[in-house]
């Protein structure tokens, strides 16, 4: 059964910064990888979707990374601001099955 | 340019009422599912949908039920809420699996006392 970890559950880091969230996953036969924005009160926001057979996606400042031999994806954000201060998930699919597994998000907060 | 709806956004409920959440896409997905998502955890999938008539269960079925007669609605019935089905729930559609990311409504908050 896939796991995905996200740590740590909270990070503060000040403006301008740049910054790297992890996501790590128990079963490597992963299908593709996604990150996702969550603002309080609000849905899920897709970012990036990385499939399995590429390394990397980029998005203006942000920049995701798989490595499926580790079982580890990346969120890097360039450059920080206020208005990137929200809860970022991470979800694996698997091969053979139309279900995502996710984990229990990052915390982000921006400090001006 | 409506996206995923879900009604209600707020619900308070009685320990063996029942109702319906419901969802709506206008994007002519043919994937849609319904998760849970309770404090410090993550999402947990309660029911998919691959297409019109054909639903599946997910991680979570227990003490829900789905239905899928259009492409673009995906109802989720409770039929006796209890306590542990306080949580907050989302819907969600993908046009498929195949490297397509999953679009997702504001919620329902949904407390059952």
């Amino acid at each position: 059964k896939q796991e995905v970890t996200q740590i740590p559950a909270a990070l503060s880091v000040p403006e301008g910064e740049n910054l790297v969230l992890n996501c790590s996953f128990t079963d490597s036969a992963i299908y593709n990888l996604q990150w996702f924005r969550q603002d309080p009160g609000k849905g899920l926001t897709s970012l990036l979707l990385i499939q399995s057979s590429q390394r990397e996606q980029t998005s203006g400042r942000l920049n995701a990374s798989l490595d499926k031999s580790s079982g580890r994806s990346t969120l890097y954000i360039a450059a920080s601001q206020p208005g990137d201060s929200a809860t970022y998930l991470c979800a694996a699919a698997n091969f053979g099955n139309e279900k995502l597994t996710f984990g229990t998000g990052t915390r982000l907060t921006i400090i001006p | 340019n409506a996206g995923v709806t879900q009604t209600p956004k707020f619900r308070i409920l009685k320990i063996g009422q029942s109702m319906t959440l419901q969802c709506t896409q206008d994007m002519n997905h043919n994937y849609m599912y319904w998760y849970r998502q309770d404090p410090g955890m993550g999402l947990k999938l309660i029911y998919y949908s691959v297409g019109a008539g054909i639903t599946d269960k997910g991680e979570v079925p227990n003490g829900y039920n789905v239905s899928r007669s259009t492409t673009e609605d995906f109802p989720l019935r409770l039929e006796l809420a209890a306590p542990s089905q306080t949580s907050v729930y989302f819907c969600a559609s993908s046009y498929s699996t195949s490297g397509q990311p999953q679009h997702f409504g504001d919620g329902t908050r949904l407390s059952i006392l």
